[in-house]
């Protein structure tokens, strides 16, 4: 079964705290993305990586960053969480070959809340 | 960016009706459109992925159309059932290999 697992389900922070949100996919793929989702808005893009080392930013970076240091690995870092950041995130993976023909693969979720 | 548009945002069904509802989206440089369930609960996952112009697909009672050169596509849920009750979220492509998602439908089957 193809897998993606993120760190926490739910998590709980207070402002101006460094928080990392851990992704591992365990497919192979090349792709990796998070996304947030919040109320209304759908699910919004903030980075991707297309390659280990490799990042890009999506529609809302603003506030984050990530770390790609291995091909299963994807890490979202809010360096000072905000209370605005308290949201659903969402890991997602999908392989190289065929780009948007491809199936995105998601992880279960972590709901951040920051106080 | 491409603009992707669910119609409608939520939508309540009595079970065993048929319902469908609609993702739009600009129909200039289109290579696929996506389909996801996403339960409460759960990882959203995907139900198609759809290319071609006139293509339709089938899953168990779900089915989905596509037209490209207007623009729209569709989901169909033939006899509604309560593990129905779901976001159904649609996605096209927003360059590279990103895709950018809609903001849902949200079903609700009632008993």
């Amino acid at each position: 079964d193809v897998k993606v697992t993120q760190s926490s389900r739910y998590l709980v922070k207070r402002t101006g705290e460094k928080v990392f949100l851990e992704c591992v996919q365990d497919m192979d793929h090349e792709n990796m993305f998070w996304y947030r989702q919040d109320p209304g808005l759908g699910l919004r893009l903030i980075y991707f990586s297309y390659d280990v080392k490799m990042k890009e930013k999506g529609d809302i970076p603003e506030g984050y960053s990530v770390s790609r240091e291995k091909k299963e690995r994807f890490s979202l870092i809010l360096e000072s969480a905000s209370t605005n950041q308290t949201s659903m995130y969402l890991c997602a993976s999908s392989p190289v070959w065929g780009g948007t023909y491809n199936e995105q693969f998601f992880g279960p979720g972590t709901r951040l809340t920051v106080l | 960016i491409l603009n992707v548009e669910q119609s409608p945002q939520s939508l309540h069904v009595q079970e065993g009706d048929s319902t469908n509802f609609t993702c739009s989206f600009p129909s200039s440089n289109f290579y696929a459109l996506h389909w996801y369930r996403w339960e409460t609960a759960k990882s959203p996952e995907a139900l198609f992925v759809m290319t071609l112009n006139g293509d339709e697909k089938k899953k168990g009672r779900i089915s989905a159309t596509l037209n490209t050169k207007e623009g729209y596509s569709y989901l169909y849920i033939k006899g509604s059932q309560p593990e129905d009750s779901a976001t159904y979220l649609c996605a096209g492509p927003s360059g590279d290999d990103k895709i950018i998602f809609g903001k849902g439908t949200r079903l609700h089957i009632l008993p």
